[in-house]
């Protein structure tokens, strides 16, 4: 299993502004994920995290609103930029364990943009 | 459309009774299948994972059932607890490790 600890847990933010979260890993993995669950839905994957290179990101998410960092195995760390109250989510993070390929997630990060 | 319905979206029941949550999915082909429960404030957590081969799978009070000609699977939890009031989401995976996760079905177990 993996132990993963995201940071903040919860923020309100003010319209306009970012937010950076990030996600230590106990472990070192070759990817990372990075995904959002709003009110009612499903999780959408926004992009996966690699380290050593950029980040892939889905359709309909793009770099310079969602940049991500990884700069090692253990940590990577998701920005919203410019946020607006349609931000307001619960963002995740995610690592694949290497013999299951179980997901296993961090306790996620509540933003609420005002 | 999502390739992965879950019914109920919610659902209320007593403390000690059983109940059976649904996913039907059209992702095709399909390499495993997963259940999750999500407290709130959390983030999921594996409670069965189950291949195309495979009909059922237990944990505890926890049994997830798999028919991959139907392309449905349920959750059936035995004997609620209190502690079993969470979202609980069905992931299906495809052969190329692409995730498409269900809405969760919110379960309140009721004293």
């Amino acid at each position: 299993s993996a132990v993963i600890s995201q940071k903040p847990s919860r923020d309100i933010c003010q319209r306009g502004t970012s937010l950076t979260i990030q996600c230590q890993v106990d472990s070192q993995v070759t990817m990372m994920f990075w995904y959002r669950q709003q009110p009612g839905q499903s999780l959408t994957l926004i992009a996966t995290a690699n380290q050593g290179s950029e980040a892939t990101y889905e359709s309909g998410f793009v770099i310079d609103k969602f940049p991500i960092s990884r700069p090692n195995l253990t940590f990577s760390t998701l920005t919203v930029s410019n946020m607006s109250p349609e931000d307001s989510s619960i963002y995740l993070c995610s690592v694949q364990g290497a013999n299951t390929g179980e997901l296993f997630f961090g306790e996620g990060s509540r933003l609420t943009v005002l | 459309k999502n390739q992965v319905e879950q019914s109920p979206q919610s659902l209320i029941i007593l403390e000690g009774k059983n109940c059976t949550l649904q996913c039907n999915y059209t992702v095709s082909p399909f390499s495993n299948l997963r259940w999750y429960k999500q407290d709130t404030g959390r983030g999921p957590v594996s409670l069965t994972i189950m291949t195309f081969s495979e009909n059922t799978k237990s944990n505890g009070r926890y049994t997830a059932t798999l028919d991959a000609d139907t392309k449905q699977s349920s959750l059936h939890i035995t004997a609620s607890q209190l502690s079993d009031s969470a979202s609980y989401i069905c992931v299906v995976s495809a052969p190329d490790y692409k995730l498409s996760f269900g809405a969760g079905t919110t379960v309140t177990v009721r004293a």
